[in-house]
């Protein structure tokens, strides 16, 4: 059974710093693997999309790194702002054409200006 | 441009009270997904449609049903609900595929008195 584990819970950092999230899943046999943006009580925005093949995405000051056979993928932030201040969710797709998403339970995540 | 569609985005319904639940989308896609997120949780599949197929998450509650009358519209249907089914209820669609990337929609909190 697929398993996604997101440390830390919490983080705060001050503004304009370089910053990791990680994401880890116990199954790599995986098809894709998505980080979401969710904002308190609103719903979830993707961020990036890697497929089983890639190695990494990026898009603007983020950067999506994935690591099959270690079960990891990170989401590097450049450059934080407050408005970066949000929960961030990694999401695992084990389950091919249904598209079905695990997700890891987010990392809160707060830029101090 | 709104893609995925959820209304209300506030619910307050009474315990035993049916309730039912909205998300339209106007991205044309053949697979619509409701997932349940408590609070500080990660969200939860419930079920899916891919077209006309309903597939069910084997622990999804009987108390919960769902209806996709046409492409655009799926709806959530809570038979009875419980307190324990007050949460953060999210509509998300996909192409199909498995590949894709999934949109989400604002999500509806529902809370039961």
């Amino acid at each position: 059974k697929q398993e996604v584990t997101q440390i830390p819970a919490a983080l705060s950092v001050p503004e304009g710093e370089n910053l990791v999230l990680n994401c880890s899943f116990t199954d790599s046999a995986i098809y894709n693997l998505q980080w979401f943006r969710q904002d308190p009580g609103k719903g979830l925005t993707s961020l990036l999309l890697i497929q089983s093949s890639q190695r990494e995405q990026t898009s603007g000051r983020l950067n999506a790194s994935l690591d099959k056979s270690s079960g990891r993928s990170t989401l590097y932030i450049a450059a934080s702002q407050p408005g970066d201040s949000a929960t961030y969710l990694c999401a695992v797709n084990s389950s091919g054409n249904t598209g079905k998403l695990i997700f890891g339970q987010g990392t809160t995540l707060q830029v101090k200006p | 441009d709104a893609m995925v569609i959820q209304n209300p985005r506030y619910q307050v319904t009474q315990f035993g009270k049916p309730v039912t639940l909205s998300c339209s989308q106007t991205l044309n896609h053949n697979v619509m997904y409701w997932y349940q997120q408590k609070s500080s949780q990660a969200p939860k599949l419930l079920f899916h449609y891919y077209d006309k197929d309903f597939n069910n998450e084997a622990d999804t509650p009987d108390n919960f049903q769902s209806r996709r009358p046409n492409t655009s519209f799926c709806f959530l249907d809570i038979r009875s609900p419980g307190l324990g089914d007050a949460a953060m209820y999210l509509c998300a669609t996909s192409r199909g595929g498995g590949q894709e990337t999934q949109y989400f929609g604002p999500g509806t909190r529902l809370l039961v008195l």
